[in-house]
């Protein structure tokens, strides 16, 4: 059975910097396109960052520079390391995984980033 | 810049039929943007309803149907029930894993 944990999440002060956790079971993470997608509070979703299987990746602008996405294949896990955290990066941060038709098959339960001063 | 636009509301009856779009402010939406659609309730993940334009994802119910209408893709639920009352957000698919969602349809069932 897939499942996707995510952690890590938390209280920040604009500025400061956060990593994320997806903790991926019942397949490999280094073998699917591994996604990072955000919700601010009130509002929609929105795509932030994809790991693809061989390694490249790809950013949203609002976090190209700021942000970036990795695994641990050892461990099986996702990261989003998240610097210069902004108040709008408010939001619960979900991990997903690719399908075989370009959807996101799975989605974990989400994490919450809180940035306030 | 790839702006998706869904209708921000939506109403049906119970039992009633509603279809919702997924458009691009430049462009057709067409299969080749595989484009998919996802459920929330409030507090929930979101869930994949369907997916490759018209592909239902499994454990979604068949009163659930993706198509193309025009120039947008579209979700259509016939028979709707009081637990399809959520939101409906539509993913347009633009390679390497880069998607662009739309805003969202909140849809009401009363």
């Amino acid at each position: 059975e897939v499942q996707l944990v995510e952690s890590g999440g938390g209280l920040m002060q604009p500025g400061e910097s956060l990593r994320l956790s997806c903790a991926a079971s019942g397949f490999t993470v280094s073998d699917k396109y591994m996604s990072w997608v955000r919700q601010a509070p009130g509002k929609g979703l929105e795509w932030v960052s994809v790991l693809h299987n061989g390694g490249s990746t790809d950013y949203a602008d609002f976090v190209k520079g700021r942000f970036t996405i990795s695994r641990d294949e050892s461990k099986n896990t996702l990261y989003l390391q998240m610097n210069s955290l902004r108040a709008e990066d408010t939001a619960v941060y979900y991990c997903a995984r690719d399908g075989d038709w370009n959807q996101i098959e799975y989605w974990g339960l989400g994490t919450l980033v809180t940035v306030s001063s | 810049q790839t702006v998706v636009t869904q209708e921000p509301s939506f109403s049906v009856s119970p039992g009633g039929t509603v279809t919702l779009t997924c458009g691009l402010t430049s462009g057709s939406v067409s299969t080749s943007y595989y484009p998919s659609w996802y459920q929330q309730t409030p507090g929930q993940p979101p869930r994949t309803l369907m997916y490759s334009t018209n592909i239902r994802s499994s454990g979604v119910p068949d009163r659930f149907s993706g198509s193309i209408l025009g120039n947008r893709a579209a979700l259509t639920i016939t028979g709707a029930q009081a637990d399809d009352e959520s939101h409906y957000y539509c993913v347009i698919y633009m390679g390497r894993g880069v998607r662009v969602f739309g805003g969202g349809t909140k849809l009401t069932v009363l």
